[in-house]
């Protein structure tokens, strides 16, 4: 069956300082990923999207980035954090080219302090 | 992205049966329209899909009208754990988005005991 990895689960960084959030799935090939951001009280903003291996679309101009350095494997980063990038952050995987759901991480809590 | 319209939020008592409602008048053809939940700091999970037909499932069943313009998400009988946020959402997973979700802010479900 296929699962889906994100870690950490709660992060405490400075203003300033870099990020990285990893996120795998396992039991599929070829998916299609995502990182998604939510902020206190707000709804879920799709902020990267991804269809294979270095392919990654940017949905809003912000101070991140993503990777995708190999097929399951998806990575949200940042040089220096704002205290704006404060949020929940949810990684998920959908099947290429097929209405299916799509399947959520259980999510990394980020705090700029 | 195609636009859903919901409730900010709706209450039901315990085991009472629960229609939560969806505009979403601007749907394409190859629009599917999805429901999510999301329970307090987790990712949100899948609850149904349809195209044009009633759909049914063990979490759930989903009311679409005839012209497509609205659908109601039916819980049959509501209980403490259903209490969260539900999400309508429209994907297309072959056209210009290529499936991706667009959340809203969605309808928050409160159920009382």
């Amino acid at each position: 069956s296929q699962t889906i990895h994100q870690w950490p689960a709660t992060l405490v960084q400075p203003v300033g300082s870099p990020l990285s959030l990893e996120c795998t799935v396992e039991g599929t090939s070829n998916p299609n990923l995502y990182w998604y951001r939510q902020a206190a009280g707000r709804g879920l903003q799709l902020l990267f999207y991804s269809v294979g291996i270095g392919q990654i679309s940017s949905e809003v101009p912000q101070n991140l980035s993503a990777s995708r350095p190999q097929d399951r494997q998806f990575i949200l980063s940042s040089k220096k954090l704002l205290l704006s990038d404060s949020g929940f952050y949810l990684c998920a995987w959908s099947v290429q080219y097929g209405n299916t759901e799509a399947f959520f991480g259980q999510g990394t809590r980020l705090t700029v302090v | 992205d195609a636009k859903t319209t919901q409730p900010n939020s709706m209450e039901s008592n315990e085991e009472e049966p629960v229609h939560l409602p969806c505009n979403h008048s601007t749907i394409s053809g190859t629009d599917y329209i999805h429901w999510y939940r999301q329970l307090p700091s987790q990712g949100p999970e899948y609850v149904i899909h349809g195209l044009t037909s009633n759909v049914n499932n063990r979490m759930a069943s989903l009311a679409i009208a005839e012209d497509r313009k609205s659908s109601t998400l039916i819980l049959h009988r509501a209980t403490l754990r259903d209490a969260a946020v539900y999400y309508c959402i429209l994907r297309d997973p072959r056209g210009s988005t290529l499936g991706r979700l667009y959340f809203g802010r969605g309808t928050q479900l409160t159920v009382w005991p």
